[in-house]
């Protein structure tokens, strides 16, 4: 079964540094979408991505977050300046024109 | 705007008994309806999903939920769980829409004793 894949599957950094979060939805996929959990909170939308540009984002995606596509397989998530809060797991998912959302197993950011 | 009000953050079951996880929704547009389960330290897995035609969705693992439009609920039913069923389960929301987000409850953890 397809997959989306993701990596790494932990970072840690140090507060004030970038970090560039990476994902491979799969490939007949046309929707994407990056969510975050910080440990024992719900699971909370960030950003979604269609057509290669932003179609929709949440208040936590502010200009310090980022997304491109850079090669038409990778989906990116970049972080300028990372603060302690943003330590969380970080989930990519994907979908195609259906309704099935897949999600990545998640790339663990711890900020220090 | 879609909202997911999951009101029990933790339900202990014995195993073999019956459990419900309960489910209730809020939107002024139709919608799709989703359970997502979580393994400890893994990421969330397609339990069931509710897009339309019959409101009874199943999955392979014995778990179902019924689509009740009119109390805005789609609760999670199995008639028998395991210990293995122990996990974190998630109940989301989209919109019909294009490009429909997710948008999720705050989870319930359901633990399976002996």
């Amino acid at each position: 079964e397809p997959e989306v894949t993701q990596t790494p599957s932990h970072q840690v950094t140090q507060m004030g540094q970038e970090v560039i979060l990476r994902c491979v939805p799969i490939s007949n996929h046309l929707y994407f979408y990056w969510y975050r959990q910080i440990l024992g909170q719900k699971v909370e939308f960030l950003v979604s991505f269609y057509n290669n540009e932003i179609s929709e984002k949440s208040e936590i995606f502010d200009d310090q977050f980022s997304v491109e596509r850079p090669d038409g397989s990778n989906f990116t998530l970049k972080i300028r300046s990372t603060k302690l809060e943003d330590s969380a797991m970080y989930f990519c998912a994907s979908r195609g024109q259906g309704f099935g959302y897949t999600f990545g197993s998640g790339t663990r950011l711890t900020v220090v | 705007a879609q909202s997911v009000t999951q009101l029990d953050s933790q339900v202990p079951v014995f195993e073999e008994a019956p459990v419900e996880l309960r489910c209730n929704y809020s939107s002024s547009v139709s919608v799709y309806l989703f359970w997502y389960v979580q393994y400890p330290n893994q990421g969330l897995q397609l339990l069931l999903k509710y897009l339309s035609g019959s409101t009874l969705v199943e999955s392979i693992n014995g778990f179902e939920a019924e689509f009740n439009k009119s109390q805005t609920s789609f609760h999670l039913r199995k008639p028998s769980v395991h210990i293995s069923d122990t996990a974190e389960y998630f109940c989301a929301v989209s919109s019909t829409g294009t490009a429909s987000k997710l948008t999720f409850g705050t989870g319930t953890r359901l633990q399976v004793t002996l």
